[in-house]
This record gives C-alpha cells, sequence and structure tokens, in this order.
C-alpha cells in the first residue's frame, strides 16, 4: 500500500472556524491532490501540487487553499468552514509523468454544524 | 471540458452472476488515461487498472476484465462469477495530464450488491 496518511480521519467543526486537513506521504512522489467526495457527485479535484510550493487549483477549489512546503506533506485548509463543506476528503499522491495511477489515502470525515 | 458518465447507479446481483458496469467519457484529448477504483464499505479507494489512449486490448485480471472502446468511448469493467466480497462503490476516471501529474474526472460511481 502506498504511504498515505490522513489526520485526522475524522472531524466536527462549527461553521465560521478554519479547519486545517493534512496529508503526508512517505513515497516521495511529486504530485499530490486533495479530492473531496460527496453523494451524487463522486469524487471532485479541490487543489493539487506539482512540487514543493507549487499548487494550483481543481474544480471546486473556492473556500479552500493549501500549501506544501515540504514534498512529503500537503496541507488542506478551509478558511472559514460552512456546511456545504461537510464532506469527505481524500488525499492522493502519484509520480513524475503523465497517467501514472494516484494512490489514495483513507479519508478525512468532516463535519461543519 | 472531461466528463465521465456512469448511468449505473446501483446494480443488485446474485453471487456467481456475472456482472457489467459501464463507463462511458468524454475528452478532446488525443492522449489519456482511464481507471476504475473501488470504494469497499470501509471507504479507500482501491486502484484497479489504467489504460491508455492508444492501447485498445482488453484486459483480463482474474475474475475482472475491461474492454476499453474509443469508438464508442466506453471503458467498461466485468466481474465473472461475483462475489460477496465484491460489493462495493465502483468509480470510474478520466485524466487530464496536462502539465504533467494525473488530475482525475471521476464518475459518480456504481454502487455493487452482491448478494447470497
Amino acid at each position: 500500500d502506498a504511504g498515505i496518511t490522513q489526520s485526522p480521519r475524522h472531524k466536527v467543526t462549527e461553521t465560521g472556524t478554519p479547519v486545517t486537513l493534512r496529508c503526508h506521504q512517505t513515497e516521495n512522489h511529486r504530485y499530490m491532490y486533495w479530492y473531496r467526495q460527496d453523494p451524487g457527485h463522486g469524487l471532485r479535484l479541490i487543489h493539487y501540487s506539482y512540487g514543493v510550493k507549487d499548487t494550483d487549483k481543481g474544480e471546486v477549489s473556492d473556500g479552500y487553499s493549501v500549501s506544501r512546503s515540504k514534498t512529503e506533506d500537503f496541507l488542506l485548509t478551509l478558511e472559514s468552514a460552512t456546511s456545504s463543506q461537510t464532506s469527505v476528503y481524500f488525499c492522493a499522491i502519484s509520480e513524475s509523468g503523465g497517467g501514472l495511477a494516484a494512490f489514495f489515502g483513507q479519508g478525512t470525515r468532516l463535519t461543519v454544524v | 471540458a472531461q466528463k465521465v458518465t456512469q448511468a449505473q447507479t446501483e446494480i443488485s446481483v446474485v453471487e456467481k452472476e456475472d456482472v457489467t458496469l459501464d463507463c462511458v467519457y468524454e475528452t478532446r484529448d488525443t492522449t489519456y488515461y482511464l481507471f476504475w477504483y473501488k470504494q469497499p464499505p470501509s471507504g479507500e479507494l482501491v486502484f484497479l487498472i489504467r489504460r491508455n489512449s492508444f492501447d485498445e486490448q482488453n484486459e483480463i485480471s482474474g475474475r475482472y476484465s475491461w474492454n476499453f472502446q474509443k469508438s464508442t468511448s466506453s471503458f467498461n469493467f466485468t466481474i465473472t462469477a461475483s462475489q460477496v466480497v465484491d460489493s462495493a462503490v465502483y468509480f470510474c476516471a478520466l485524466s487530464d495530464i496536462t502539465g504533467g501529474g494525473n488530475k482525475l474526472t471521476f464518475g459518480t460511481g456504481t454502487q455493487l450488491k452482491v448478494e447470497l
């Protein structure tokens, strides 16, 4: 199994508070991604990173920011959590080169009340 | 824009039946990759297969087989002699490899229930 750890695995937070989710990898892969999974939508890309300090937006980036200060860590921040951000968040990694399979972490279930 | 359609929301079969999960995709790219992932009830996403747009050979892995047809933009997944352990949500995904990496567009998933 790919060495990907997401923390926390579960979190309940209040509307309006900032929240940071962490993804840590031990595979030294260049690319890292954050997806959210919602019923009826499958998984949708929030942000991704193609190297240290290099990030870009995905399909559903509004209300989220990311940072990558080290190869192994990719942080997702909800600047001011809203109920619409209640979701399961998955981190994924892939090696350099297009089309190589992405491997996913265990997911973080976030509930915003 | 890329799009993946999994029209079957839920399929129920009896153990040992064969079942096919459909996936239709849209892309303007000439080079692309297609994937299937399995999400069992425990919630993790398990990579099953990757296929590139230049390789239309069907692939078989044990009870699993995949049929890729560019002419119909389909990448269907068949499980032969299904088992209860195959019960899961299955996702088809299409890659966007511009700029390197592998940004995925997922279908909405097919829930497969295999009953005794």
